[in-house]
């Protein structure tokens, strides 16, 4: 267990439709990245919060957005949502901010998201 | 596009065999590199952090080296077991970024 906990665990949903994920870090952890794994596809990084603030952004669409908040916990909202957009979003969390890219990460279980 | 590339893909080796597989990263512009090992319907954990070049860094069995200058770090399993059994991710770390890139991974299958 890497004390970084994710709801929920599955997730389905129809095409269109709007759904929020929801992380909570490990305690004493300010940094929060969102992940999202597809099917033949690499971990791939979506956005960071640090400390409420967002921190850096990869490969999220207009579509998605992420918020932190004062507790640290964090959320990840998609909307309008595709088939493609089936997959496993992970969180993880990190003590730091831009030095957390050398602390260790750790990731939550996942959220595995089924658009049909 | 960064590209982060792990070979072999995938691995199957007999219970006490020793094993290593490959990550490779742009050599420029280094930062971080980091080692997860993802087993099935579990989330990835973290195994290493490497920083500097020449870096070699053990935990139990497992143990990675990195070559910054070349873009390349090796991770070794002595004796594996099939515990062991995962898919093993690197994720690489370019300067001046705040964000990790990760290969696809190598999965390695122990069999008893």
């Amino acid at each position: 267990d890497s004390g970084v906990t994710q709801t929920p665990k599955h997730l389905i949903t129809a095409t269109g439709q709007r759904v929020t994920l929801r992380c909570s870090p490990r305690s004493g952890d300010l940094s929060v990245y969102w992940y999202q794994q597809s099917l033949d596809q690499g971990l791939q990084f979506l956005i960071q919060y640090y400390n409420g603030e967002e921190r850096a952004k990869g490969n999220i669409l207009e579509r998605f957005s992420a918020q932190q908040f004062p507790d640290l916990h964090s959320e990840l909202n998609l909307s309008s949502l595709e088939l493609g957009d089936s997959a496993l979003y992970f969180c993880a969390s990190s003590v730091g901010g831009s030095l957390g890219l050398q602390e260790t990460q750790y990731f939550g279980p996942g959220t595995r998201l089924l658009v049909l | 596009i960064l590209n982060v590339e792990q070979s072999p893909q995938s691995l199957h080796v007999q219970e006490g065999d020793s094993t290593n597989f490959t990550c490779s990263f742009p050599s420029s512009n280094f930062y971080a590199l980091h080692w997860y090992r993802w087993e099935t319907a579990k989330s990835p954990e973290a195994l290493f952090v490497m920083t500097l070049n020449g870096d070699e860094k053990k935990k139990g069995r497992i143990s990675a080296t990195l070559n910054t200058k070349e873009g390349y770090s090796y991770l070794y399993i002595k004796g594996s077991q099939p515990e062991d059994s995962a898919t093993y991710l690197c994720a690489f770390c370019p300067g001046g970024s705040e964000k990790l890139v990760f290969g696809k991974g190598t999965k390695l299958t122990v069999n008893p």
